[in-house]
């Protein structure tokens, strides 16, 4: 059974700092990892997606790798930002039409 | 942009009532997912379609939960009765039938049952 750890739980930073973000999974046979965030009390943002034949992904300040053989991904956010602060979410698809096992979650917090 | 679209956003009721919740997802998406999400936690399949039929409900506590996409588009979730466990964010998704499959998801329901 797939199992997926986000370690640490919580994390807070001052502004400008990078941020690293930790996402392992069990199951080295996965079809793609996302990433996401949440805002408290809202749904899921999508930030980025890496198919399990990509080493990462890029979208601004944010970077996404995967190691599929060693079961992790990082997620790197460049100069934080307060606007920054949420939980971020990883997930891994382990076949192509099914369902999405998540880990639980970092909590960011961005201080001015 | 197209967006997963969802009703209520959010839901107080009582435990032993009846609650129902609206997903409609992406145009043209074949798959629809309802997750729940508990306070602290990562998103749990409920149950999967892929288009009109179900195709994973190993996780959707059949005695009290049912959920229905008739002609393959939009979706509903019911709860009878709601028990105080419940008390949840639902969150609906969607994905098209081609690569990467990526799912899309909507803004989610609180349910909070007293």
């Amino acid at each position: 059974k797939q199992e997926v750890t986000q370690i640490p739980a919580a994390l807070s930073v001052p502004e400008g700092e990078n941020l690293v973000l930790n996402c392992s999974f069990t199951d080295s046979a996965i079809y793609n990892l996302q990433w996401f965030r949440q805002d408290p009390g809202k749904g899921l943002t999508s930030l980025l997606l890496i198919q399990s034949s990509q080493r990462e992904q890029t979208s601004g300040r944010l970077n996404a790798s995967l190691d599929k053989s060693s079961g992790r991904s990082t997620l790197y956010i460049a100069a934080s930002q307060p606007g920054d602060s949420a939980t971020y979410l990883c997930a891994v698809l382990t076949d192509s039409w099914g369902k999405l096992q998540f880990g639980a979650g970092t909590q960011v917090v961005v201080t001015p | 942009e197209a967006e997963v679209a969802q009703s209520p956003r959010y839901k107080i009721t009582e435990k032993s009532q009846a609650v129902a919740f609206w997903c409609d997802p992406i145009s043209g998406h074949a798959t629809l997912y309802w997750y729940r999400q508990i306070l602290g936690q990562g998103p749990e399949l409920l149950v999967q379609f892929q288009d009109e039929s179900v195709v994973d409900d190993s996780q959707l506590p059949k005695d009290r939960f049912s959920a229905e996409r008739l002609k393959g588009v939009d979706s509903t979730l019911k709860i009878q009765p709601a028990e105080l466990g419940d008390s949840a964010m639902y969150l609906c998704a969607s994905s098209p039938r081609t690569e990467p499959y990526e799912q899309y998801f909507g803004p989610g329901t609180r349910l909070t049952v007293t």
